[in-house]
């Protein structure tokens, strides 16, 4: 099991260019999001699935579209960059959205935008 | 929303045990209680959850005061490798059902060789 794989990790772009993020989980999971963490912060949910081809908004979502057209696959999307979104960015996902349940989380993409 | 409240540093020498503390005086009867801890340059990973009774896992135990206003994370024997930033999170299914964990700052936590 890979568990939750992102590509890339590494990206610099200059400010207005767009790019995606891919997230994919082999886990068989319902849920999944997106996080940003900011230097010497905690993590701050972006958007969030609670399965294929359903999405929702979380804390920061503005500057960001998401998808998933299919269950393993999470994909984020930056439609004009900003510096202000130069971040590492974390995909996770769920079993399910209970309470219990665990995230797991993948390696990260650190995105500089110029 | 429930809150935790966190030292934000502590140091323990390697191979002695180590109890991180998390305040969480407004917590509800349904919240559980999450640790994750982030290694350097490393996304999030699992410690351990629990509602109202002490738990044991591999990596760690959580002591959960009997109020439930406070909780511990005791690492057995700290090594090198659990030097990380320790998150102390708490989940209400009601509240918070399909939606994100909340990350405060954490606990830094350093080990000394």
């Amino acid at each position: 099991n890979a568990g939750v794989t992102q590509t890339p990790k590494f990206r610099v772009l200059k400010t207005g260019q767009s790019m995606t993020l891919l997230c994919a989980q082999d886990m068989n999971h319902e849920y999944m999001y997106w996080y940003r963490q900011d230097p010497g912060m905690g993590l701050r949910l972006i958007h969030y699935s609670v399965g294929e081809g359903t999405t929702a908004k979380g804390e920061v979502p503005d500057g960001y579209n998401v998808s998933r057209l299919k269950k393993q696959n999470f994909l984020l999307g930056l439609e004009s960059a900003a510096p202000s979104q130069t971040s590492v960015y974390f995909c996770a996902s769920s079993w399910r959205g209970e309470s219990y349940n665990e995230q797991f989380f993948g390696p990260g993409t650190r995105l500089t935008v110029l | 929303d429930a809150k935790t409240t966190q030292p934000n540093s502590m140091e323990s020498n390697e191979e002695e045990p180590v109890h991180l503390p998390c305040n969480h005086s407004t917590i509800s009867g349904t919240d559980y209680i999450h640790w994750y801890r982030q290694l350097p340059s490393q996304g999030p990973e699992y410690v351990i959850h629990g509602l109202t009774s002490n738990v044991n896992n591999r990596m760690a135990s959580l002591a959960i005061a009997e109020d439930r206003k406070s909780s511990t994370l005791i690492l057995h024997r700290a090594t090198l490798r659990d030097a990380a930033v320790y998150y102390c999170i708490l989940r209400d299914v009601e509240r918070d059902y399909g939606q994100n964990f909340v990350f405060g700052p954490g606990t830094r936590l350093s080990v000394l060789p």
